[in-house]
Order: C-alpha cells, then sequence, then structure tokens
C-alpha cells in the first residue's frame, strides 16, 4: 500500500492564495485519481476537487487542483481565499483494492 | 437529490458487536458502489471497506479485515457495516459514501457515532 503525505496546517490571510501538497509514497501520482474533500468542523466531507482537477457543480473557481509527476505530488490550490475557507483538506487516491487518505490539512485563514 | 443518512451507532463494550445502516435515496443506488469510511475523534479519514455495485467484491482496510463485513441490499437502498470483536480503537464517527466511479467518492452522509468502551 502506499501512502498519502499532507502538510499538518498552513495558513494565509484573506484574498491571498494557499496551495496544500500531497506526496504520494510509492508508485506513480499519475497512475490513479486524486481527489480533495473539506471538512468544516463538526460537519462531514464534502468533494471540492474529484479526478485530479475537475470542480463538483457549485465548487467555485477558486478551488483548483493538479499534479506533478516530477515530485509524484498533487496540490490543491484556493485562490482568493474566504474565511469560510477556513477547514480541514483531505486528498485522497486508490489502487485496485485500496483507497488512501492523506493525513489531512488544517487550513486558517487570518 | 441525494441523501445518505447513517444508523445504528452506539456505545458497544470491548469485544462487543454493532451493525451499521446507511440508507440511501435520490439516486439509483444499485448502479455505484459504495464506501464506509470512519475518523476517530480529533483524527483524520480512514477508509474503512468498500463493495462494488452488486455486493460480489468486498474490500476491507487491513485493521478490520477478519472483523467487519460490508454487505448491501439493492431493493431496500442500504448499505450495512457488521462490526464484530470491537476495540477501542474502532471508536470514531463512521460515515457512508457513494463512489460516482471506483475510488472516487461523491456524496457522504452525515455520520454514525461508534464509541467502544467499557
Amino acid at each position: 500500500n502506499f501512502m498519502l503525505t499532507q502538510p499538518h496546517s498552513v495558513s494565509e490571510s484573506p484574498g491571498k492564495t494557499v496551495t496544500i501538497s500531497c506526496t504520494r509514497s510509492s508508485g506513480s501520482i499519475a497512475s490513479a485519481y486524486v481527489q480533495w474533500f473539506q471538512q468544516r468542523p463538526g460537519h462531514s466531507p464534502t468533494t471540492v476537487i474529484y479526478e485530479d482537477n475537475q470542480r463538483p457543480s457549485g465548487v467555485p473557481d477558486r478551488f483548483s487542483g493538479s499534479f506533478d509527476s516530477s515530485s509524484n505530488s498533487a496540490s490543491l490550490t484556493i485562490s482568493g481565499l474566504k474565511t469560510e475557507d477556513e477547514a480541514d483538506y483531505y486528498c485522497q487516491s486508490y489502487d485496485s483494492s485500496n483507497r488512501v487518505f492523506g493525513g489531512g490539512t488544517k487550513l486558517t485563514v487570518l | 437529490e441525494v441523501q445518505l443518512v447513517e444508523s445504528g451507532g452506539g456505545l458497544v463494550k470491548p469485544g462487543g458487536s454493532l451493525r451499521l445502516s446507511c440508507a440511501a435515496s435520490g439516486f439509483t443506488f444499485g448502479s455505484y458502489s459504495m464506501n464506509w469510511v470512519r475518523q476517530a475523534p480529533g483524527k483524520g479519514l480512514e477508509w474503512v471497506s468498500s463493495t462494488s455495485t452488486s455486493g460480489a467484491y468486498t474490500h476491507y482496510a487491513e485493521s478490520v479485515k477478519g472483523r467487519f463485513t460490508i454487505s448491501r441490499d439493492n431493493a431496500k437502498n442500504s448499505l450495512y457495516l457488521q462490526m464484530n470483536s470491537l476495540r477501542a480503537e474502532d471508536t470514531a464517527m463512521y460515515y457512508c459514501a457513494r463512489d460516482f466511479s471506483w475510488g472516487i467518492s461523491d456524496y457522504w452522509g452525515q455520520g454514525t457515532l461508534v464509541t467502544v468502551s467499557s
């Protein structure tokens, strides 16, 4: 099984841009899609990015996803930060019989 | 509107059993693979188990293999998780989640809390 490693926390000011990384330990990051979930305190997770860079309807285009094969990492970028973006963010990927979540990143917008 | 509603959580002693249910509505349940994901208090998300559309294929995290059984009843639009030999480390909020494609979840329920304690 592979692991996905995220920074424990990031912080940025309103209106700025933040990027959260997700590094795959073994196997290619390009071998399976990466999803990103947002979880606000006391709430269930919601999908903000699926299939590496696709946004579900209702998710603002301030949220974008990408991956970089050279670093074997995926990234979630949030531009024009708002206080409502403050939450935990999890990356997730899978293989034929498992799915793996990153440890989560706490985003503070201050 | 897609809805997933979990139930069946509660307080159980170590070594005990519990059966969780997830009632689905707003979509053709039998056309989607389904999952259970858990979150221990103050911790991150942990995948528990997945089942294919028919239930013929099931997969489990190593931490629950041999103790938990995932199943589904497509006629009743319901997903289940039978949990046996429960341990303190199984204490968590348990979410059911729908896959719109294998490995890619799109909708989550609100969760049901399982507490394993003597």
